[in-house]
């Protein structure tokens, strides 16, 4: 079973479209995350979700939306896209009373705007 | 200054050498330390955690030194299978929630 899953795993639009990724987690996890990596490889955070509160919401453009329907789901919407948002989009959850600093990954989704 | 900065390499190595990554961090408040492990076009993967005292894993030893805000990672007899990019990790506080990553340091074991 895939603990954190990510869909689509690829995603090629137009600059100007608005497109969505999905995310679950079945870890039971108490916290989730969207993260970013771009060309150089550097992987930044963009929001947390704390049971299905928002806890964290770097200087993204809010053009980027992320929607937490339950704590298993993180969804990112993305509206009007522009070529600068070609990147992998990673989503990740962690239990937060351990502490521990493991984040769990799902497989990423990368994003092509051309 | 970059919150974590690392070597991006790559270090090029043959089998059973022994290569050390170093990282430093900017916030003298952090508090979390760690490496992560990412394969080619792959998702991150945590590796170890990294205790102010040192630690050990198999091949693998991480050390902190917080005067100097420095992280270190040693792999001791390096195999094909270690060729990735090591992130260094370190929290942001307030809090231990937010991770900020290195840009990784790639490591390439040839035969």
């Amino acid at each position: 079973d895939t603990a954190v899953s990510q869909t689509p795993k690829y995603l090629v639009t137009q600059m100007g479209n608005d497109k969505s990724i999905k995310c679950e987690q079945n870890l039971g996890h108490d916290t989730m995350y969207w993260y970013k990596q771009d060309s150089k490889k550097f992987l930044k955070i963009m929001f947390s979700y704390n049971n299905k509160e928002l806890i964290i919401n770097e200087t993204v453009p809010n053009r980027f939306s992320p929607k937490s329907p339950d704590k298993a789901h993180l969804n990112l919407h993305i509206n009007s896209l522009e070529l600068g948002d070609s990147a992998v989009y990673f989503c990740a959850s962690s239990r937060i009373q351990e502490n521990t600093g493991e984040l769990f990954f799902g497989e990423g989704s990368r994003l092509t705007v051309l | 200054r970059k919150e974590v900065e690392q070597d991006p390499g790559p270090f090029n190595v043959p089998e059973g050498a022994t290569v050390a990554f170093n990282c430093t961090y900017s916030n003298s408040a952090s508090q979390s330390f760690f490496w992560y492990r990412q394969d080619c076009r792959k998702e991150p993967k945590l590796l170890m955690s990294v205790y102010s005292s040192g630690n050990e894993d198999g091949r693998f030893t991480a050390q902190l030194n917080r005067a100097s805000q420095y992280i270190s990672l040693l792999i001791r007899d390096s195999k094909l299978s270690d060729s990735a990019t090591y992130l260094c990790v370190v929290n942001r506080p307030p809090g231990r929630r937010a991770l900020t990553f290195g840009s990784g340091t790639r490591l390439q074991v040839q035969p």
